[in-house]
């Protein structure tokens, strides 16, 4: 079953705690993104990769952290200094093509909630 | 920076009444306008581009690069068009895909 798996569903850390969200895809992929979703927001860009060993900042960065050593996985770590971490979070993939630009896929998303 | 407005968050329609959907942005070169759409206890996903000037469940949308909008449009609404709306940007070149804030659409009966 082809698609973008978000693991786990649903997530509580403690405060002052990193936490790890997984996103892997199987769609052979390049590019591949993290969202956070608040009510009355949208969604804002934390990072995106258009390749592996390579990431950009998106407009919400600070507090978070990313890496793509495979061009399956892209996990994202909401760290400590993250000032408002409980948030519902969407990973996205999509390829990288000249011309016309592809749809994005996206993941079920993770509910991240901070005690 | 590339920017998307969508200036209301809740819009209420009857069913059979027009809908439209509206949708700003910015960027000082040349992007790509999507719409994706979010059903209940459903992934978000792509449910029209302004490339490809087609209609997808009676919905249109028309770039208008002097009033820099692409608005989205059905003429009869349907029960099952209520969902969550995005607009999205992204310019060509680029990989950064930008969301606006969403519309929540809710058709009455």
């Amino acid at each position: 079953d082809g698609g973008i798996t978000q693991s786990p569903k649903y997530l509580f850390r403690k405060e002052g705690q990193n936490v790890t969200l997984s996103c892997e895809q199987n769609l052979n992929h390049d590019a591949m993104y993290w969202y956070r979703q608040d009510p009355g927001q949208g969604l804002r860009l934390i990072y995106y990769s258009q390749i592996v060993n390579d990431f950009q900042k998106g407009d919400i960065a600070e507090g978070y952290s990313v890496s793509r050593e495979k061009k399956e996985s892209f996990p994202l770590t909401v760290t400590s200094a993250q000032k408002n971490p409980t948030a519902f979070y969407l990973c996205a993939s999509k390829p990288v093509r000249q011309g016309q630009i592809p749809e994005a896929f996206f993941g079920q998303g993770t509910r991240l909630t901070v005690v | 920076a590339q920017r998307v407005t969508q200036p209301e968050k809740l819009l209420s329609v009857f069913k059979g009444a027009p809908v439209e959907l509206k949708c700003n942005y910015s960027y000082s070169g040349s992007p790509e306008l999507f719409w994706y759409v979010q059903y209940s206890r459903q992934r978000l996903q792509l449910l029209l581009r302004h490339i490809s000037r087609e209609s997808i469940k009676g919905f249109t949308a028309d770039l208008n690069k002097g009033e820099t909008s692409f608005h989205l449009k059905k003429p009869f609404a349907q029960e099952e068009d209520s969902a969550m709306y995005y607009c999205a940007l992204a310019p060509f070149g680029n990989e950064k895909l930008t969301f606006g804030t969403g519309t929540r659409l809710t058709i009455i009966p």
